[in-house]
């Protein structure tokens, strides 16, 4: 089946560092998946940080830039200089987009981001 | 915008207990999910409902039931609870137009 594999935390990095979060992605079902990048912050919901449905295409967002790569099969999040406001939780995802029939998404494990001021 | 809203917020049950969570959308989305979330894994694919009436299993549809009583709304039966079982359950609804899901808060679940 399909899979999503990311950085195992927690991640601790120091505000204005970079950062990166590694996904590697295993999509038996789906020749062309759609990426995306998924945050949960501190007492909210989930929400969707970016996505990317090309391959070889970048996305971005909150200044996080990720780039769909088919032939590493990855899809790694990264940031220049991080702020306090970024601790959260990440997770990476897959899915068939509007032509799967029903969209069902493979997420990661999460990533938990903490930024020490 | 639009919301999704989940109750209970908390659910805690005793072993055995059937037990109900509950999830409304005013995006007037079609298509409706619930995952689970266990502490250090990823969200998990119990059900999904593509429209009004139709349900779909997921990977782990094992010990729930689903329920799509009308287009807004969309719930979740434990059959059984699991002693000493955790997890929390989260709510999504689909814009089919820009390829993404909406999470509600989630229920948190504690079995005793």
């Amino acid at each position: 089946g399909d899979s999503v594999t990311q950085t195992e935390g927690p991640v601790t990095v120091s505000e204005s560092e970079s950062l990166i979060i590694n996904c590697t992605y295993s999509a038996t079902s789906i020749a062309y998946p759609n990426l995306f990048w998924y945050v949960r912050y501190p007492g909210e919901g989930l929400q969707l940080l970016l996505k990317v449905i090309t391959a070889g295409q970048k996305g971005s967002s909150r200044g996080f830039e990720a780039t769909y790569n088919k032939e590493t099969t990855s899809f790694h999040l990264q940031k220049a200089s991080v702020q306090e406001s970024d601790s959260a939780v990440y997770y990476c995802a897959l899915g068939p987009g509007a032509t799967g029939g029903n969209n069902k998404l493979t997420f990661g494990q999460g990533t938990v981001l903490s930024v020490i001021p | 915008g639009g919301i999704i809203t989940q109750t209970p917020k908390f659910l805690i049950g005793q072993e055995g207990q059937k037990l109900t969570l509950k999830c409304q959308q005013n995006f007037n989305h079609d298509t409706m999910y619930w995952y689970r979330q266990d502490s250090g894994k990823g969200l998990r694919l119990i059900y999904y409902s593509i429209t009004e009436n139709d349900l779909q299993k997921g990977d782990l549809s094992e010990g729930y039931d689903a329920s799509r009583e009308k287009k807004s709304s969309f719930s979740l039966t434990v059959t059984s609870a699991q002693k000493n079982e955790m997890a929390v359950f989260l709510c999504a609804s689909l814009d089919w137009g820009k390829d993404t899901q909406y999470f509600g808060p989630g229920t948190r679940l504690l079995v005793l």
